[in-house]
């Protein structure tokens, strides 16, 4: 049972590529949510989703894309990668309804030079 | 917007003292849950509040939820250097996906 995974673990990119950061569950959760983590500001939602097929904008969703074809996988598109997107991100899954803390995995660290 | 304010944002205390988090949202909030993250890992489940003044406690740390579900607290009695990381709040307005965090309190402790 390997829980979240996210790959890669590392990544700089130059202005203006693009890149999928992937995510991964195994646990068969109905939500999973990308953040984002840079100093101060705490963890700001991007895009979350409710189960496959169905995704939702969260706090910054501007310059990424996201879809949910399968329970399992939960992939994160930077469009045009721009310094301001220099961050960490995590992805995160739970179960449906009351019980449902997330798991995180263990982060992608993306720089953009 | 839902917004989920917390405070202090860094509180450096003695081991052996008590410590405080507290949170605040925007909203009246249908549960609200805590994390934990260590320097260099990522965040950990500790627990979820839902009822109206709910009070939980997991050994050394109490979690309340406000009466009017829109302010929460985490206390911790006896700090020890194993407490040290980012407390972090999140909120969600209603049964949905949508885990709205606060900037987080990060703990440092002195031996």
């Amino acid at each position: 049972n390997a829980g979240v995974t996210q790959t890669p673990k590392f990544q700089v990119l130059k202005t203006g590529q693009s890149m999928t950061l992937q995510c991964a569950q195994d646990m068969n959760h109905e939500y999973m949510s990308w953040y984002r983590q840079d100093p101060g500001m705490g963890l700001r939602l991007i895009h979350y989703s409710v189960g496959a097929g169905i995704t939702d904008q969260g706090e910054v969703p501007n310059g990424y894309n996201v879809s949910r074809s399968t329970t399992e996988d939960f992939p994160l598109r930077l469009l045009s990668a721009a310094p301001s997107q220099t961050s960490v991100y995590f992805c995160a899954s739970s179960y449906q309804g009351a019980s449902g803390g997330y798991t995180f995995g263990s982060g992608t660290r993306l720089t953009v030079v | 917007g839902q917004q989920v304010m917390q405070i202090p944002q860094y509180q450096h205390v003695q081991e052996g003292e008590d410590f405080t988090t507290y949170c605040n949202s925007s909203t009246t909030l249908s549960n609200i849950q805590w994390y934990k993250q260590r320097p260099g890992g990522h965040p950990v489940f500790l627990i979820q509040l839902v009822k109206s003044g709910e009070v939980k406690k997991q050994k050394r740390l109490t979690f309340q939820f406000g009466e009017a579900k829109k302010n929460s607290s985490l206390h911790i009695t006896a700090t020890q250097t194993t407490d040290v990381g980012t407390y972090f709040c999140a909120g969600k307005k209603s049964n949905t996906g949508k885990l709205i965090f606060g900037q987080g309190t990060t703990l440092q402790v002195k031996p």
